[in-house]
């Protein structure tokens, strides 16, 4: 299994408060991603990063921020949490950029913005 | 732009017994990559296999082959001898290999599959 983390595993919030998710690797691959998975969506990019400060919107960015200080830290920021937010969130990983490079997740948090 | 097709929101199957999930997809990338991943009720996503656009023949791993059909734009995933612990949603997804589409994956909605004893 990659090495993978996400904390917390579930948060419940209540609307208008601010909200950080970590994703933490031990695999020292470039990339990593945050998707939200909603019932009939599938998974959904929110934003990605390419390197250590270097990161890009994904398809629903709006509402959400992130940064990445460190290769293995990637961190997913609600500044101001609201209900549509409540969601599953995936980070994942993958060692290059192309095609062929599987993206591998990481465990899920469950949030709740009440 | 990319699109990942799933028309079977659920599907029952015996144990022992093959069965196939649908997956059609849509790209005008001339390059593209296929990834099946399967979610059991756990909720983890776990990697079950990929195939090339360009690759000759059907990717396989253990139970899992993909029925890759280029010309009809399907990758259906085919399990053999289901077994109860594969009872799980099942996503199809696509990642292409042009610069500006190859940072995500765009997944289809997911099958979820009951394996029956």
């Amino acid at each position: 299994d990659a090495g993978i983390t996400q904390s917390p595993r579930h948060k419940v919030t209540e609307t208008g408060t601010p909200v950080t998710l970590r994703c933490h690797q031990t695999e020292n691959h470039r990339y990593m991603y945050w998707y939200r998975q909603d019932p009939g969506h599938g998974l959904r990019l929110i934003h990605y990063s390419y390197g250590v400060k270097d990161t890009d919107k994904g398809e629903v960015s709006d509402g959400y921020s992130v940064s990445r200080s460190k290769t293995e830290d990637f961190l997913l920021t609600l500044e101001s949490a609201t209900s549509s937010q409540t969601s599953v969130y995936f980070c994942a990983i993958s060692d290059g950029w192309v095609s062929t490079d599987t993206q591998y997740f990481g465990p899920g948090t469950r949030l709740t913005v009440l | 732009a990319q699109k990942i097709t799933q028309t079977q929101p659920g599907m029952f199957v015996q144990e022992k017994e093959a069965v196939t999930l649908d997956c059609t997809y849509d790209t005008s990338d001339p390059s593209y990559g296929l990834f099946w991943y399967k979610q059991p009720s756990s909720g983890e996503m776990i990697f079950l296999i990929y195939q090339g656009s360009y690759d000759q023949q059907n990717a396989t791993e253990g139970r899992y082959s993909l029925n890759f059909q280029k010309a009809r734009k399907s990758a259906n995933l085919v399990i053999s001898a289901s077994q109860l612990g594969d009872s799980a949603m099942y996503f199809c997804a696509m990642r292409g290999f042009e610069m500006d589409s190859s940072y995500k994956l765009i997944f289809g909605s997911g099958t979820r599959l009951l394996v029956r004893p």
